[in-house]
């Protein structure tokens, strides 16, 4: 049972770099999430995707993309790293039921942005 | 380990106590309530749920309870173990696809 999986697992970019996280889920669950997490502040969301081919802002969307690739995958894009983006990167997944399911999380990309 | 710990409000117990972790929610039109579980260097880990309907649920060797009244959402873990160290927090879900995470309690288990 992998549930959410997360690549990579670290990452040390430069300001300036792009890159692609890439979250993967095999549940089957219609919604997906991205989150950072930074000490003191709890989860905060980038960008979801309520269902395949839909994406919507989160709280927190500057300096981000999004792709639903299909109903497994969701990536996060940043086109140009920023210190400031430096943080912990959490993926999640919901099955249906409407807003009554819990979310699964995957274990995280920890991001250094030097 | 991963500082997602620093400046949170900790508790700390003697294993074998009951814990008892308190949140307060922000949203009266919420409905839907979840407490996780995170450890060091691992993502969230869903415990228990509670819908609004209810105002207790019980798990294994936990209990949520709910206080719509006061906005207040508690976690009790009975005869806590040092494998119960990390930090929890809930959720809530105000009506939409989204769910809204307070910033967590954690929780230092001594044997």
């Amino acid at each position: 049972n992998a549930g959410v999986t997360q690549t990579p697992k670290f990452q040390v970019l430069k300001t300036g770099q792009s890159m692609t996280l890439q979250c993967a889920q095999d549940m089957n669950h219609n919604s997906m999430y991205w989150y950072r997490q930074d000490p003191g502040m709890g989860l905060r969301l980038i960008y979801y995707s309520a269902s395949e081919g839909t994406t919507d802002k989160g709280e927190v969307p500057n300096g981000y993309n999004v792709s639903r690739l299909n109903k497994r995958e969701f990536s996060l894009r940043l086109e140009s790293a920023a210190p400031s983006q430096t943080s912990v990167y959490f993926c999640a997944s919901r099955g249906p039921g409407g807003g009554n399911q819990p979310q699964h999380f995957g274990d995280g990309t920890r991001l250094s942005i030097l | 380990g991963e500082s997602v710990g620093l400046h949170l409000p900790t508790l700390s117990v003697q294993e074998g106590d009951n814990s008892i972790i308190n949140c307060a929610y922000s949203n009266s039109a919420s409905d839907y309530f979840i407490w996780y579980k995170q450890e060091s260097g691992k993502g969230p880990q869903f415990i228990i749920d509670i819908r609004s309907n209810m105002d207790k649920r019980q798990g294994q060797r936990v209990t949520v309870l709910l206080n719509k009244t006061v906005k207040h959402l508690s976690l009790q873990i009975a005869a806590t173990q040092p494998g119960d160290s990390a930090v929890y927090f809930c959720a809530e879900n105000p009506g939409y696809s989204t769910l809204t995470f307070g910033k967590g309690t954690m929780l230092l288990v001594s044997p």
